[in-house]
């Protein structure tokens, strides 16, 4: 079964600064996509990047960028620039598919993100 | 265009009652999708919907149901309601084509709350 684990349930950063979230993931699959997500108080899942396995670069969206280490099964999420706005819950999210044919999302537990001004 | 709506936004309901939770998908979108999120935890997948059947389940009992209207939104059930079920239910929506898929939209969450 596939499992996503993040070892940090809370991290702090100051405004400005970068910090890097720490996701892995346990499959036995090939080719895969994984996820990361925000979850701010207004509890909407805004997500936030993404990358597909076959890929070697790592993606980047503006401030956010991963850091993917696929034999390791790890899914790093760092954030430069630290902003006010980033403040929420971060999910790492790895999209699998169902017995029944669909595709669906298994979740870690989350890390808290606090940003100090 | 529009977003994810989920209706209600919070609820309250008595152990044993029955609760439906519904979701208008963002305009577009073919497929839907709910999870099931514990305080402090991430969400569980509970099931999918596409072309109004049910096409992939997670470790959710029977008491659980829903159905997708040609419209693509969709109800959430559940039934014999326990203190266990007070969650966040959320929903998402996702355009698939084929083997493709375009990548999920959520709402904002039904906070359930069973006394």
């Amino acid at each position: 079964a596939q499992t996503v684990t993040q070892s940090q349930p809370e991290m702090s950063v100051q405004e400005a600064e970068t910090v890097t979230l720490s996701c892995t993931y346990d499959t036995s699959e090939s080719d895969y996509y994984l996820f990361w997500y925000k979850q701010p108080p207004s509890r909407q899942m805004i997500l936030v990047i993404r990358q597909e396995a076959y890929k070697q670069q790592n993606a980047t969206e503006n401030r956010f960028s991963v850091n993917f280490q696929k034999a390791a099964k790890s899914f790093s999420l760092k954030i430069s620039d630290s902003q006010l706005g980033d403040a929420a819950m971060y999910f790492c999210a790895y999209r699998t598919r169902t017995q029944g044919g669909s595709e669906k999302l298994v979740f870690g537990k989350g890390t808290k993100l606090t940003v100090n001004p | 265009e529009t977003g994810v709506t989920q209706s209600p936004t919070h609820l309250i309901k008595t152990r044993g009652q029955q609760v439906t939770l519904r979701c208008s998908s963002q305009s577009g979108h073919n497929t839907v999708s709910w999870y099931q999120q514990a305080l402090g935890q991430g969400p569980q997948f509970i099931f999918q919907y596409y072309r109004e059947e049910e096409n992939g389940r997670g470790n959710f009992p029977p008491r659980f149901s829903g159905l997708q209207f040609p419209n693509y939104s969709s109800e959430l059930n559940v039934n014999a309601l326990e203190l266990d079920d007070s969650a966040l239910y959320l929903c998402a929506s996702s355009l698939v084509l084929g083997p493709l898929n375009y990548g999920y939209t959520f709402g904002s969450g039904t906070r359930l709350t069973v006394v």
